[in-house]
C-alpha cells in the first residue's frame, strides 16, 4: 500500500512565526504535490514538483515555498505565517506510470495562525 | 486555472436510495478525469481515473461515466449505505496540473 505521511495532524502557530510542514512518500513517486483546502473553495494547488530539487508553481503560491532534496520528501514551508493561512493543507504523491497520474493522499495538517 | 464545477454541493439520501452526482470540466486539454472519495479524518481515496470519451468503470454499488467531449463525468451510487457518507471529489488532469472541483458532500441517513 502507498503511504503518504505528514509531519503533524494538527498545528497552532502564531502570526510571523517560520512554519515547516513536511510530507514524505514511500512508493517512489517522481512527482509530489501541495494543496490547502477551504470551505467553498475545493482543493487548490500551491506547488507541486516532478523531480528532485524541481518545483513548480501551482496556483496559489504566494506566501509559501518548498523543498525537495531527496525524492520520498517534499516540504512546504511558510516563511513568515498569517492568520489567512489557516487552513488543511494535504500533500499527495503520483507516478506516470500510473493510469492518469493516479494521486495519493496524506490525512492532512490543520493548521491554525492565531 | 480550470474551471471544474460539482453538482449537487450537498446531499442528503434514504438507506437505500440511489443517487448520483455531476463534474463538469473544460473538455479542452484534457488528460484524464479523476473522482476521490474523502472520508472525515481521512485521507482522500482514489475511485476512479478515466481516460477515454465513453469509459464506464464500477467498483461494487459505485460507478462513474465520462464524456470528454460535452465536458462531463457522473458517479452513480446505488442502494446507498451509510458507509458511503463522505465528500465525493472530482478533478480534472491536463497532464501538467489537477484541479478540483468543491466536492460534493454525501450523506446517507440509515
Amino acid at each position: 500500500d502507498v503511504k503518504v505521511t505528514q509531519s503533524s495532524r494538527y498545528l497552532v502557530k502564531r502570526t510571523g512565526e517560520k512554519v515547516f510542514l513536511e510530507c514524505v512518500q514511500d512508493m517512489d513517486h517522481e512527482n509530489m504535490f501541495w494543496y490547502r483546502q477551504d470551505p467553498g473553495l475545493g482543493l487548490r494547488l500551491i506547488y507541486f514538483s516532478y523531480d528532485v530539487k524541481m518545483k513548480e508553481k501551482g496556483d496559489i503560491p504566494e506566501g509559501y515555498s518548498v523543498s525537495r532534496e531527496k525524492k520520498e520528501r517534499f516540504s512546504l514551508i511558510l516563511e513568515s505565517a498569517s492568520t489567512n493561512q489557516t487552513s488543511m493543507y494535504l500533500c499527495a504523491s503520483s507516478s506516470p506510470d500510473r493510469e492518469g497520474n493516479e494521486q495519493y493522499f496524506g490525512p492532512g495538517t490543520r493548521l491554525t495562525v492565531t | 486555472i480550470l474551471n471544474v464545477e460539482q453538482s449537487p454541493q450537498s446531499l442528503h439520501v434514504q438507506e437505500g436510495d440511489s443517487t448520483n452526482f455531476t463534474c463538469s470540466f473544460p473538455s479542452s486539454n484534457f488528460y484524464a478525469l479523476h473522482w476521490y472519495r474523502w472520508e472525515t479524518a481521512k485521507s482522500p481515496e482514489a475511485l476512479f481515473v478515466m481516460t477515454l470519451n465513453g469509459d464506464e468503470k464500477k467498483k461494487g454499488r459505485i460507478s462513474a461515466t465520462l464524456n470528454t467531449k460535452e465536458g462531463y463525468s457522473y458517479l452513480y451510487i446505488k442502494g446507498s449505505q451509510p458507509e458511503d457518507s463522505a465528500t465525493y471529489l472530482c478533478a480534472s488532469y491536463t497532464g501538467n496540473q489537477f484541479y478540483f472541483g468543491t466536492g460534493t458532500s454525501l450523506t446517507v441517513i440509515p
